[in-house]
């Protein structure tokens, strides 16, 4: 167990739709990291944020917002949802930014958009 | 932007037997810290081992041991004595000052019994 936690499991909606990925980091850890795995994109970096400020931004569609709440649990925001987004969900943390810090992985949020 | 090339989708290895995935990555950066990890049919990804790339000596963690040859932008995983719990997906992974992690496609290590 990773100590971070990600809820839901799994979560199937239609398309047009709206959905929130929940993340809490392990204890202590400050730094919280989205990131999506598709059969067609790979592992992607979608998001950072640390200590409640947006730290980095990757592949971050514009349809998809994310916030860390300052008892620094994290959301994910996917809206107008399209087939496409159907996707294994990570969220990550760590203590730091730092480059060298180890992340710790959820087990992640597999949505399914029908 | 950098790049990080698993040039073996599957790998297929013997019980006892040693094993090596292969991973490359592009950069220009001197400063990077390079990873591996595992994902299970779980689907929960696991650290194996890091290596900071301004140290020379490779890093090691029990069965796990890398080769990382800075100047070829390589970095291959090396699993000694494979067991069934071994078999995963495995995934090497980049990253720079910038904080961003930057994955492989991965490879798919099997093991035979």
């Amino acid at each position: 167990d990773s100590g971070v936690t990600q809820t839901p499991k799994h979560l199937i909606t239609a398309t047009g739709q709206r959905v929130t990925l929940r993340c809490s980091p392990r204890s202590g850890d400050l730094s919280v990291y989205w990131y999506q795995q598709s059969l067609d994109q790979g592992l992607q970096f979608l998001i950072q944020y640390y200590n409640g400020e947006e730290r980095a931004k990757g592949n971050i569609l514009e349809r998809f917002s994310a916030q860390q709440f300052p008892d620094l649990h994290s959301e994910l925001n996917l809206s107008s949802l399209e087939l496409g987004d159907s996707a294994l969900y990570f969220c990550a943390s760590s203590v730091t930014p730092r480059g060298g810090e180890k992340l710790f992985f959820g087990s992640g949020t597999q949505l399914s958009v029908l | 932007a950098q790049t990080v090339t698993q040039s073996q989708p599957e790998m297929s290895v013997q019980e006892a037997e040693t094993v090596t995935l292969s991973c490359t990555y592009d950069t220009s950066e001197s400063d990077y810290y390079l990873f591996w990890y595992k994902q299970p049919p779980s689907r929960q990804m696991i650290l194996v081992i890091r290596q900071e790339a301004y140290k020379q000596q490779n890093a090691t963690e029990n069965r796990f041991s890398v080769n990382f040859q800075k100047a070829a932008k390589s970095f291959s995983l090396k699993i000694s004595d494979s067991q069934l719990g071994d078999a995963a997906m495995y995934f090497c992974a980049y990253r720079n000052a910038g904080n961003m992690l930057t994955f492989g496609g991965g490879t798919r290590l099997m093991v035979k019994p």
